[in-house]
Protein backbone atom coordinates (compact mmCIF):
# COMPACT_ATOMS: atom_id res chain seq x y z
CA UNK A 1 0.00 0.00 0.00
CA UNK A 2 1.43 3.09 -1.22
CA UNK A 3 1.55 6.22 0.09
CA UNK A 4 0.49 7.75 -3.17
CA UNK A 5 -2.75 6.95 -4.07
CA UNK A 6 -3.45 5.86 -7.79
CA UNK A 7 -6.86 4.52 -9.37
CA UNK A 8 -6.06 1.24 -10.58
CA UNK A 9 -7.21 1.99 -13.91
CA UNK A 10 -8.98 4.38 -16.15
CA UNK A 11 -9.93 4.41 -19.62
CA UNK A 12 -11.14 6.29 -22.88
CA UNK A 13 -11.64 6.29 -26.41
CA UNK A 14 -9.45 7.30 -28.74
CA UNK A 15 -9.25 11.09 -29.39
CA UNK A 16 -10.71 11.75 -25.90
CA UNK A 17 -8.51 13.19 -22.84
CA UNK A 18 -8.67 11.31 -19.72
CA UNK A 19 -6.88 12.63 -16.24
CA UNK A 20 -5.42 9.90 -13.80
CA UNK A 21 -4.77 11.20 -9.88
CA UNK A 22 -2.00 10.64 -7.59
CA UNK A 23 -3.14 11.63 -3.93
CA UNK A 24 -0.92 12.29 -1.16
CA UNK A 25 -0.85 13.96 1.81
CA UNK A 26 0.99 16.53 4.04
CA UNK A 27 4.21 14.40 4.02
CA UNK A 28 5.31 13.99 0.46
CA UNK A 29 3.17 16.12 -2.36
CA UNK A 30 1.45 18.33 0.50
CA UNK A 31 5.03 19.25 1.53
CA UNK A 32 5.86 20.55 -1.93
CA UNK A 33 7.96 17.78 -2.93
CA UNK A 34 8.13 17.68 -6.69
CA UNK A 35 5.99 14.83 -8.49
CA UNK A 36 7.29 12.89 -11.73
CA UNK A 37 5.27 10.77 -14.05
CA UNK A 38 6.34 7.47 -15.76
CA UNK A 39 4.95 5.56 -18.65
CA UNK A 40 5.58 1.78 -18.87
CA UNK A 41 4.36 0.19 -21.79
CA UNK A 42 3.21 -3.48 -22.00
CA UNK A 43 6.67 -5.42 -21.37
CA UNK A 44 8.98 -2.69 -21.11
CA UNK A 45 11.24 -0.70 -18.95
CA UNK A 46 9.00 2.48 -17.71
CA UNK A 47 10.02 5.91 -19.10
CA UNK A 48 10.06 9.56 -17.91
CA UNK A 49 6.80 11.19 -19.26
CA UNK A 50 6.91 14.79 -17.21
CA UNK A 51 9.32 15.79 -14.23
CA UNK A 52 9.17 18.30 -11.74
CA UNK A 53 4.80 18.32 -11.54
CA UNK A 54 4.67 19.69 -15.07
CA UNK A 55 7.92 19.91 -17.49
CA UNK A 56 8.03 17.03 -20.21
CA UNK A 57 11.56 15.52 -21.54
CA UNK A 58 12.56 16.42 -24.75
CA UNK A 59 10.35 13.93 -26.88
CA UNK A 60 7.24 13.64 -25.22
CA UNK A 61 4.43 14.82 -26.67
CA UNK A 62 3.15 17.78 -26.16
CA UNK A 63 -0.73 15.31 -25.39
CA UNK A 64 1.17 14.77 -21.75
CA UNK A 65 0.66 17.38 -19.49
CA UNK A 66 1.17 17.22 -15.68
CA UNK A 67 -0.18 19.54 -12.53
CA UNK A 68 -0.16 19.88 -8.66
CA UNK A 69 -2.19 21.30 -6.58
CA UNK A 70 -2.57 20.98 -2.66
CA UNK A 71 -1.55 17.45 -1.61
CA UNK A 72 -2.43 15.99 -5.13
CA UNK A 73 -0.71 16.20 -8.70
CA UNK A 74 -2.38 14.65 -12.02
CA UNK A 75 -1.41 13.67 -15.40
CA UNK A 76 -3.67 14.37 -18.14
CA UNK A 77 -3.76 13.07 -21.80
CA UNK A 78 -5.34 14.33 -24.64
CA UNK A 79 -6.07 13.21 -28.30
CA UNK A 80 -6.02 9.58 -26.64
CA UNK A 81 -3.89 7.38 -29.22
CA UNK A 82 -3.70 3.72 -29.40
CA UNK A 83 -0.23 3.64 -28.18
CA UNK A 84 -0.66 5.67 -25.06
CA UNK A 85 -2.28 1.63 -23.57
CA UNK A 86 0.44 1.12 -20.94
CA UNK A 87 0.53 1.27 -17.05
CA UNK A 88 1.25 5.18 -15.20
CA UNK A 89 3.10 5.73 -12.06
CA UNK A 90 4.13 8.68 -10.29
CA UNK A 91 6.74 9.29 -7.80
CA UNK A 92 7.73 11.45 -4.91
CA UNK A 93 9.30 12.08 -1.64
CA UNK A 94 7.72 10.93 1.82
CA UNK A 95 9.09 12.82 4.82
CA UNK A 96 7.70 9.77 6.86
CA UNK A 97 9.64 7.31 5.17
CA UNK A 98 13.09 6.70 5.96
CA UNK A 99 14.64 6.99 2.80
CA UNK A 100 11.85 9.36 1.56
CA UNK A 101 11.91 7.61 -2.30
CA UNK A 102 7.94 6.24 -3.52
CA UNK A 103 5.90 5.53 -6.71
CA UNK A 104 2.38 5.28 -6.75
CA UNK A 105 0.64 2.01 -6.86
CA UNK A 106 0.07 2.73 -10.84
CA UNK A 107 -2.93 3.08 -13.16
CA UNK A 108 -3.42 0.78 -15.95
CA UNK A 109 -4.77 3.24 -19.05
CA UNK A 110 -6.99 1.45 -21.45
CA UNK A 111 -7.70 2.89 -24.76
CA UNK A 112 -10.98 1.25 -25.86
CA UNK B 1 23.61 6.42 -26.48
CA UNK B 2 22.96 5.83 -22.69
CA UNK B 3 22.37 2.03 -22.01
CA UNK B 4 22.36 0.03 -18.76
CA UNK B 5 22.56 -4.08 -18.97
CA UNK B 6 21.77 -5.93 -15.74
CA UNK B 7 22.92 -9.18 -14.84
CA UNK B 8 22.89 -12.01 -12.09
CA UNK B 9 19.12 -12.49 -11.84
CA UNK B 10 18.13 -16.16 -11.48
CA UNK B 11 16.49 -18.46 -9.34
CA UNK B 12 17.70 -18.87 -5.80
CA UNK B 13 16.53 -20.71 -2.74
CA UNK B 14 14.92 -18.57 0.35
CA UNK B 15 17.59 -17.77 2.21
CA UNK B 16 20.27 -17.79 -0.01
CA UNK B 17 22.23 -15.01 -1.68
CA UNK B 18 22.42 -12.95 -5.16
CA UNK B 19 24.30 -10.60 -6.81
CA UNK B 20 23.23 -8.53 -9.58
CA UNK B 21 25.32 -6.66 -11.45
CA UNK B 22 24.66 -3.18 -14.09
CA UNK B 23 26.83 -2.04 -16.82
CA UNK B 24 26.67 1.24 -17.86
CA UNK B 25 27.79 3.15 -20.63
CA UNK B 26 27.12 6.10 -22.79
CA UNK B 27 27.45 8.98 -20.35
CA UNK B 28 29.69 9.69 -17.70
CA UNK B 29 29.09 6.82 -15.27
CA UNK B 30 30.89 8.68 -12.35
CA UNK B 31 29.05 11.56 -12.33
CA UNK B 32 25.44 10.05 -11.74
CA UNK B 33 23.72 8.83 -8.77
CA UNK B 34 22.27 5.35 -10.10
CA UNK B 35 19.18 3.09 -8.53
CA UNK B 36 17.99 0.11 -7.70
CA UNK B 37 14.30 -0.36 -8.90
CA UNK B 38 12.01 -3.78 -8.91
CA UNK B 39 8.52 -4.73 -9.85
CA UNK B 40 7.34 -7.83 -8.40
CA UNK B 41 5.29 -9.94 -11.22
CA UNK B 42 1.86 -8.49 -12.08
CA UNK B 43 2.69 -5.35 -9.74
CA UNK B 44 3.93 -1.81 -9.70
CA UNK B 45 7.25 -0.36 -9.03
CA UNK B 46 9.40 -0.49 -5.53
CA UNK B 47 11.89 1.80 -5.57
CA UNK B 48 14.70 -0.65 -3.65
CA UNK B 49 18.13 1.41 -3.21
CA UNK B 50 20.20 4.46 -4.62
CA UNK B 51 23.82 5.70 -4.14
CA UNK B 52 25.70 9.31 -5.30
CA UNK B 53 28.24 9.37 -7.66
CA UNK B 54 30.59 9.16 -5.33
CA UNK B 55 29.21 6.61 -3.03
CA UNK B 56 28.93 9.09 0.06
CA UNK B 57 25.57 8.59 0.24
CA UNK B 58 23.43 5.05 -0.17
CA UNK B 59 19.84 4.90 0.61
CA UNK B 60 17.51 1.28 0.91
CA UNK B 61 13.92 1.03 1.60
CA UNK B 62 13.02 -0.63 4.92
CA UNK B 63 11.97 -3.68 2.94
CA UNK B 64 15.60 -4.64 1.69
CA UNK B 65 17.50 -2.44 4.98
CA UNK B 66 20.26 -4.98 6.30
CA UNK B 67 20.12 -7.93 3.65
CA UNK B 68 20.70 -5.66 0.59
CA UNK B 69 23.88 -3.79 0.07
CA UNK B 70 24.39 -0.85 -3.30
CA UNK B 71 27.69 -0.63 -4.58
CA UNK B 72 29.51 0.60 -7.47
CA UNK B 73 32.94 0.86 -9.51
CA UNK B 74 33.30 4.01 -11.14
CA UNK B 75 36.37 2.72 -12.77
CA UNK B 76 34.34 -0.01 -14.55
CA UNK B 77 30.97 2.08 -15.59
CA UNK B 78 29.07 -0.95 -13.13
CA UNK B 79 26.26 -0.39 -10.25
CA UNK B 80 26.16 -3.72 -8.13
CA UNK B 81 23.24 -5.21 -5.91
CA UNK B 82 24.37 -7.67 -3.41
CA UNK B 83 21.28 -9.53 -1.99
CA UNK B 84 21.09 -11.49 1.00
CA UNK B 85 18.95 -13.69 3.08
CA UNK B 86 16.30 -13.71 0.36
CA UNK B 87 12.48 -14.09 0.66
CA UNK B 88 9.93 -15.11 -1.46
CA UNK B 89 8.68 -11.19 -1.70
CA UNK B 90 12.22 -9.93 -3.36
CA UNK B 91 10.91 -11.93 -6.44
CA UNK B 92 10.63 -9.20 -9.25
CA UNK B 93 12.20 -7.83 -12.36
CA UNK B 94 15.18 -5.56 -10.58
CA UNK B 95 16.06 -2.51 -12.77
CA UNK B 96 18.84 -0.42 -13.03
CA UNK B 97 18.08 3.05 -13.34
CA UNK B 98 19.76 6.44 -13.24
CA UNK B 99 18.88 9.77 -11.67
CA UNK B 100 18.65 12.40 -14.36
CA UNK B 101 20.76 15.24 -11.92
CA UNK B 102 17.97 17.68 -12.54
CA UNK B 103 17.85 19.52 -10.09
CA UNK B 104 14.24 19.16 -8.09
CA UNK B 105 13.26 16.75 -5.20
CA UNK B 106 12.88 13.89 -5.63
CA UNK B 107 15.54 13.71 -8.76
CA UNK B 108 13.91 11.75 -11.52
CA UNK B 109 14.91 8.86 -13.42
CA UNK B 110 15.63 9.12 -16.34
CA UNK B 111 17.06 6.44 -18.18
CA UNK B 112 16.42 2.28 -16.97
CA UNK B 113 17.92 -1.06 -18.11
CA UNK B 114 15.79 -3.78 -19.33
CA UNK B 115 15.42 -5.40 -16.16
CA UNK B 116 16.79 -8.62 -14.62
CA UNK B 117 14.89 -10.98 -13.09
CA UNK B 118 14.99 -12.57 -9.57
CA UNK B 119 12.73 -15.39 -7.91
CA UNK B 120 13.03 -16.68 -5.05
CA UNK B 121 11.75 -19.93 -4.91
CA UNK B 122 12.47 -23.48 -3.11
Amino acid sequence: QSVLTQPPSVSGAPGQRVTISCTGSSSNIGAGYDVHWYQQLPGTAPKLLIYGNSNRPSGVPDRFSGSKSGTSASLAITGLQAEDEADYYCQSYDSSLSAHVVFGGGTKLTVL
Amino acid sequence: EVQLVESGGGLVKPGGSLRLSCAASGFTFSSYSMNWVRQAPGKGLEWVSSISSSSSYIYYADSVKGRFTISRDNAKNSLYLQMNSLRAEDTAVYYCARDSGIAVAPTPIDYWGQGTLVTVSS
